[in-house]
């Protein structure tokens, strides 16, 4: 079972930052939080992945509170081609499988 | 350049017949990985190999027999196919276990 809760479903506009929770209140202290995304009809695609600092890289952020109980990954200037369901998903860095739960589908309207 | 590949990108059949679905990775990776995406998407890894050596089997049916002839290549064997096979099923790699993974197109199977 995924480890993780995150909303169904959210709506962002075109060009605004969209901001995409995840609770994750059982991690424990060797865990990451990974993030994928699934564009409709093609294989999930890594995105951001962080320990306790926030991460940033050329897709998005990664902002991870400090407990380590929750995370945000933001898109900085969503486009509709970022439309698309996100997962987020928690393992160890030796995890020799991802868990995905339903994840978070993300609809960028114009 | 194509990182993983599948083939055949769809694969309709009947009840019964057996088939294969082919993967390959050109990324060097030592690990590969078979998913299964249902109908309500949730998406279940069902096998892993690292090195040609199988490392994650997750209560699959027998019928499932994946076979990696090399690092690059971990194919999928379904024998007697059945309705509730109908699914995506996607590849994927890694350079080691627990790292990054990347994903093929997926192959959807519908079982007539």
């Amino acid at each position: 079972d995924a480890k993780t809760t995150q909303p169904p479903s959210m709506d962002c506009a075109e060009g605004r930052a969209a901001n995409l929770p995840c609770n994750h209140s059982t991690i424990s202290g060797n865990e990451y939080v990974y993030w994928y995304r699934q564009i409709h009809s093609q294989g999930p695609q890594y995105i951001i992945h962080g320990l306790k600092n926030n991460e940033t890289n050329e897709m998005a952020s990664l902002i991870i509170t400090e407990d380590r109980k929750s995370s945000t990954l933001i898109l900085p200037h969503a486009t509709l081609r970022d439309t698309a369901v996100y997962y987020c998903i928690v393992g160890d860095q030796g995890a020799q499988k991802l868990v995905f739960g339903q994840g978070t589908r993300l609809t960028i309207n114009p | 350049d194509t990182a993983v590949s599948q083939t055949p990108k769809y694969l309709v059949t009947q009840m019964g017949n057996d088939k294969s679905i082919k993967c390959e990775q050109n990324l060097g990776h030592d690990t590969m990985y078979w998913y299964k995406q249902d109908s309500k998407k949730f998406l279940k890894i069902m096998f892993s190999y690292n090195n040609k050596e199988l490392i994650i089997n997750e209560t699959v049916p027998n019928r499932f027999s994946p076979k990696s002839p090399d690092k690059a290549h971990l194919n999928l064997h379904i024998n007697s196919l059945e309705l509730g096979d109908s699914a995506v099923y996607f590849c994927a790699s890694s350079q080691n276990r627990g790292e990054t993974q990347y994903f093929g197109p997926g192959t959807r199977l519908l079982v007539l």
